[in-house]
């Protein structure tokens, strides 16, 4: 199946630094979505980018689908973007759903 | 009130119960789907179902079952559970009429076995 990997594992900065973080896939995808786990376990959307870029307030993300890959983009940081960031994608092959990375650890400190 | 509903959120069991996690959803989509997150992993998908009718095997679904009872509502059994399910559950839906796959999550429920 499609294998899907997120760098940096971990990232520590401090509030109002700006981070990146990276998607790469290993096949091409009909569905990529980028979605933030806040220190409550819950799951919040916040792409769905199979190609292209996006915006959405302080947060930005593109998908260059021909090199296989996505970044995530957040400007300003504040401690509330702190928690989980994960990639998840979908091929069109095998079972039905999302693939997802292990995810970028963010801790933004204040 | 959220479109996907889990309940319970939270469930502590003993080894060898039956468990069920329940999922109802207002979201009006048709594909409904069970996922598993262990600590420090990304979510691996259990269960999937297409409508009322089809359900389909995932990448773990060994140890579980689950039941479409109806377009809105898909729960997942565990029915003798063991201590490595111990982890967070998560339903998820999406709407095949858009053609774009886009999931939609719940809240989570957080299952210890022990």
């Amino acid at each position: 199946g499609i294998q899907v990997e997120q760098s940096p594992p971990d990232l520590i900065l401090q509030e109002g630094a700006n981070s990146t973080l990276r998607c790469n896939f290993s096949d091409s995808v009909n569905n990529l979505q980028w979605f933030h786990q806040n220190p409550w376990g819950q799951l919040i959307n916040l792409f769905y980018i199979p190609s292209g870029t996006k915006q959405n307030g302080r947060l930005s993300a593109t998908t260059v689908a021909t090199e296989r890959y996505s970044l995530l983009y957040i400007s300003s940081s504040q401690t509330t973007d702190s928690g989980v960031y994960f990639c998840a994608v979908y091929s069109g092959g095998g079972a039905d759903g999302l693939t997802f990375g292990k995810g970028t650890h963010l801790i933004i400190q204040p | 009130d959220a479109d996907v509903t889990q309940t319970p959120r939270n469930r502590i069991t003993k080894t060898g119960k039956r468990i069920m996690l329940e999922c109802s959803q207002t979201k009006g989509h048709d594909r409904m789907y069970w996922y598993r997150q262990d600590p420090g992993l990304g979510l691996r998908l259990i269960y999937y179902s297409f409508d009322v009718k089809d359900i389909n095997k995932g990448e773990i679904s060994d140890g579980y079952s689950v039941s479409r009872q109806a377009q809105a509502k898909f729960s997942l059994s565990l029915e003798s559970a063991i201590p490595n399910q111990t982890a967070l559950y998560f339903c998820a839906t999406s709407d095949s009429k858009t053609g774009i796959r886009e999931l939609f999550f719940g809240e989570g429920s957080r299952l210890t076995v022990l």
